[in-house]
């Protein structure tokens, strides 16, 4: 059971928007920022949204994230064929002391 | 080109040992934090272990505290993993992460392909 809960799976149709949740506690999200990471099938991980809802250089606008009290989202506008993977948050716990992980939402379009 | 590499990697027997090692070039090593996270066959991602610029603050999941332990050589651009009493829960993908500051609560922004552990009798 991940310390952050995220739905399990997520659609939608080229062009649409999606958004994905990420829910934590007050030792988490809390009282820290949240990154999202990206997993495409086959490949290691890759950081898409830093600091809550900073993009890191070359990473499309069409992604942003954004949080509130001890949840987070990461919206996917336009959505692409390309879009398709594995997402993840995460952010530091105070209490754990170490960084805790959501179980991840795979996205399929549709 | 910032990269990451690790090895070490393999088939272990239950209640052995083994050490990862992950060599890092394109960047300054020693200005920041580096992370080992695993993903079991099929399954999330799960932070295991993390290491401070200069070593000070180090950090691990409780699943493998006790057993595992991080460290990194600053004049090599190396980290390692050594891992004592291997279990089968321990089978995963484990991946190198180079923190984005100084200390462990910062992103992960850069990530290695990974080296597999296979922990079976």
């Amino acid at each position: 059971q991940s310390v952050l809960t995220q739905p399990p799976s997520a659609s939608g149709t080229p062009g649409q928007r999606v958004t994905i949740s990420c829910s934590g506690s007050s030792s988490n999200i809390g009282s820290n920022t949240v990154n999202w990471y990206q997993q495409l099938p086959g490949t290691a991980p890759k950081l898409l949204i830093y600091s809550n809802n900073q993009r890191p250089s070359g990473v499309p606008d069409r992604f942003s994230g954004s949080k509130s009290g001890t949840s987070a989202s990461l919206a996917i506008s336009g959505l692409q064929s390309e879009d398709e993977a594995d997402y993840y948050c995460a952010a530091w716990d105070d209490s754990l002391k170490g960084v805790v992980f959501g179980g991840g939402t795979k996205l399929t379009v549709l | 080109e910032v990269q990451l590499v690790e090895s070490g990697g393999g088939l272990v027997q239950p209640g052995r040992s083994l050490r990862l090692s992950c060599a890092a070039s394109g960047f300054t090593f020693d200005d920041y934090a580096m992370h080992w996270v695993r993903q079991a066959p099929g399954k999330g991602l799960e932070w295991v272990s993390g290491i401070s610029w200069n070593s000070g603050s180090i950090g691990y999941a409780d699943s493998v505290k006790g057993r595992f332990t991080i460290s990194r050589d600053n004049a090599k651009n190396s980290l390692y993993l050594h891992m004592n009493s291997l279990r089968a829960e321990d089978t995963a993908f484990y991946y190198c992460a180079k923190g984005s500051g100084q200390w462990l609560n910062h992103a992960f922004d850069i990530w290695g392909q990974g080296t597999m552990v296979t922990v079976s009798s």
